[in-house]
């Protein structure tokens, strides 16, 4: 019962460095997504793929890529990470029009 | 856009009931989420409600929805230190694929 899986879990980068953040899932789910969560913020939406082959922009995409490789894996690339980017960035998948939202644990990105 | 709005703290003591409250702006929302989250982990499901229900009860849970006020409770009977958390209201526009909005979260505070 794997649900969402997100690796890596810790990453310490240097400003200028790239790095992508990669998530899988086992639940057939059509969307997925890409989320960052600061203090004080809740979570904020990067980017979502509504289903295979499909990405859209959500509400502070700026700074990152995404790629929906497959059904199950989605991952999100920062070309150059900036200390703005020191984060927890969630990775969630859904059934479209269903209330099941599934998340992984998480992968605590500090950028220094 | 579409905005989801929490207080940010909420202390209660341990044995009474607590009472988060959210409201929402967007009245094309499918389904209405409570969501926790412990220290350093990732975002557990609580609850959720479909839009033409009033109220959802789980165990010590119970959901309150005024879909005229667009305002959203949840209500945690005989709290206790486990419940120590943050708790985050979300929304779905319209059931679609474009992913849930967050409050900023509420921290529930036990005291003893």
């Amino acid at each position: 019962n794997a649900g969402v899986t997100q690796t890596p879990k810790f990453q310490v980068l240097k400003t200028g460095q790239s790095m992508t953040l990669q998530c899988a899932q086992d639940m057939n789910h059509n969307s997925m997504y890409w989320y960052r969560q600061d203090p004080g913020m809740g979570l904020r939406l990067i980017y979502y793929s509504a289903s295979e082959g499909t990405t859209d922009k959500g509400e502070v995409p700026n700074g990152y890529n995404v790629s929906r490789l497959n059904k199950r894996e989605f991952s999100l690339r920062l070309e150059s990470a900036a200390p703005s980017q020191t984060s927890v960035y969630f990775c969630a998948s859904a059934k479209t029009g269903s209330y099941g939202y599934t998340f992984g644990s998480g992968t605590r990105l500090t950028v220094v | 856009g579409e905005d989801v709005e929490q207080s940010l703290f909420l202390s209660v003591r341990e044995g009474d009931s607590s009472v988060i409250n959210c409201t929402y702006t967007d009245s094309s929302s499918t389904y209405l989420y409570w969501y926790k989250q412990e220290p350093g982990a990732g975002l557990q499901l609580l609850t959720y409600i479909f839009s033409n229900m009033d109220m959802k009860q789980d165990q010590r849970l119970t959901v309150l929805l005024n879909k005229k006020d667009k305002h959203l409770s949840l209500r945690i009977a005989d709290t206790q230190t486990g419940d120590s958390a943050i708790y985050f209201c979300a929304e779905n526009s319209g059931g679609g694929a474009d992913g849930l909005t967050f409050g900023k979260g509420t921290h529930l505070i036990i005291q003893p």
